[in-house]
C-alpha cells in the first residue's frame, strides 16, 4: 500500500458525461501528479500540482481539468467524455521537494470505461 | 527530449533464476533519475528501485537491482531468485532536472513459471 488512495476504484459511464475523479496524497506529499495509461498512448503524465497550485502540464486535453484543495487532495475532471478517453488514471504523490531522485508513489488507479 | 526504451515486449523465466529486464534511455540532462515501477495484474504502480546519474553505485534493494551503465545509457533492472509473485508488467521511467514528470517506457511483461 503506497499510501495514496483514489476514488472511485472504476467507472463507467456514457460519451458525453462528465466525471471527477479524487486522489489523496501521502501523509506529509505536497504534490500531487496524474498520468494517464492507455493501450495506444501508454503511461503519459496529464498535470502537476504542488501545494495547491499548478505545476506543470503535459499531454492534458482541454476537456480536462484538475485542482488541488488547501487539504492537499486533488480532483480531475474530465468532460465530454469520448470513447478514446477509456483508460486507468493514475495519481501518485511526492514530497514536492524538488529533485531526480524525488520518487513518486502511486495511487491504485481509476479504471474509467466511456460506453 | 528525453526518451526511454524497453525492447523486451514479454519475458519468461523460471522460478528462482535471475532475470534481467533492459531499459535504455536517451536524455541530454546531465542530471537525472531512472526507476523501476511494478504493475502486477491488480493494476496498481509499485516502486521498486531508484537510480541517480551521479550515483557511483548500482542501486540494490532486496531482490531487486540496478545494472546502471551510464557510458552505455542503459539502467537494466535485474530480479534475483524470481517468485511466481514477480509476473507482471515493469516500467522503466525517468525524471530530468528540470522537469517533475515522469516519462515512461511501453514495459516489459515478465512471466514466472515453476
Amino acid at each position: 500500500d503506497s499510501g495514496v488512495t483514489q476514488t472511485p476504484k472504476h467507472l463507467i459511464t456514457a460519451t458525453g458525461q462528465r466525471v471527477t475523479l479524487r486522489c489523496s496524497p501521502r501523509s506529509g506529499d505536497l504534490s500531487v501528479y496524474w498520468y494517464q495509461q492507455s493501450l495506444d498512448q501508454g503511461l503519459q503524465f496529464l498535470i502537476h500540482y504542488y501545494n495547491g497550485e499548478e505545476r506543470a502540464k503535459g499531454n492534458i486535453l482541454e476537456r480536462f481539468s484538475a485542482q488541488q484543495f488547501p487539504d492537499l487532495h486533488s480532483e480531475l475532471n474530465l468532460s465530454s467524455l469520448e470513447l478514446g478517453d477509456s483508460a486507468l488514471y493514475f495519481c501518485a504523490s511526492s514530497s514536492g521537494v524538488r529533485g531526480v531522485g524525488e520518487t513518486q508513489y502511486f495511487g491504485p488507479g481509476t479504471r474509467l470505461l466511456v460506453l | 527530449a528525453q526518451k526511454i526504451t524497453q525492447t523486451q515486449p514479454g519475458m519468461f523465466v523460471q522460478e528462482k533464476e535471475a532475470v534481467t529486464l533492459d531499459c535504455t534511455y536517451d536524455t541530454s540532462d546531465p542530471s537525472y533519475g531512472l526507476f523501476w515501477y511494478k504493475q502486477p495484474s491488480s493494476g496498481e504502480m509499485i516502486f521498486l528501485i531508484y537510480q541517480g546519474s551521479y550515483d557511483q553505485q548500482n542501486a540494490t534493494e532486496g531482490r531487486y537491482s540496478l545494472n546502471f551503465q551510464k557510458a552505455r545509457k542503459s539502467a537494466n533492472l535485474v530480479i534475483s531468485a524470481s517468485q511466481l509473485g514477480d509476473s507482471a508488467m515493469y516500467f522503466c521511467a525517468m525524471r530530468g532536472s528540470n522537469t517533475d514528470k515522469l516519462i515512461f517506457g511501453t514495459g516489459t511483461r515478465l512471466q514466472v513459471f515453476p
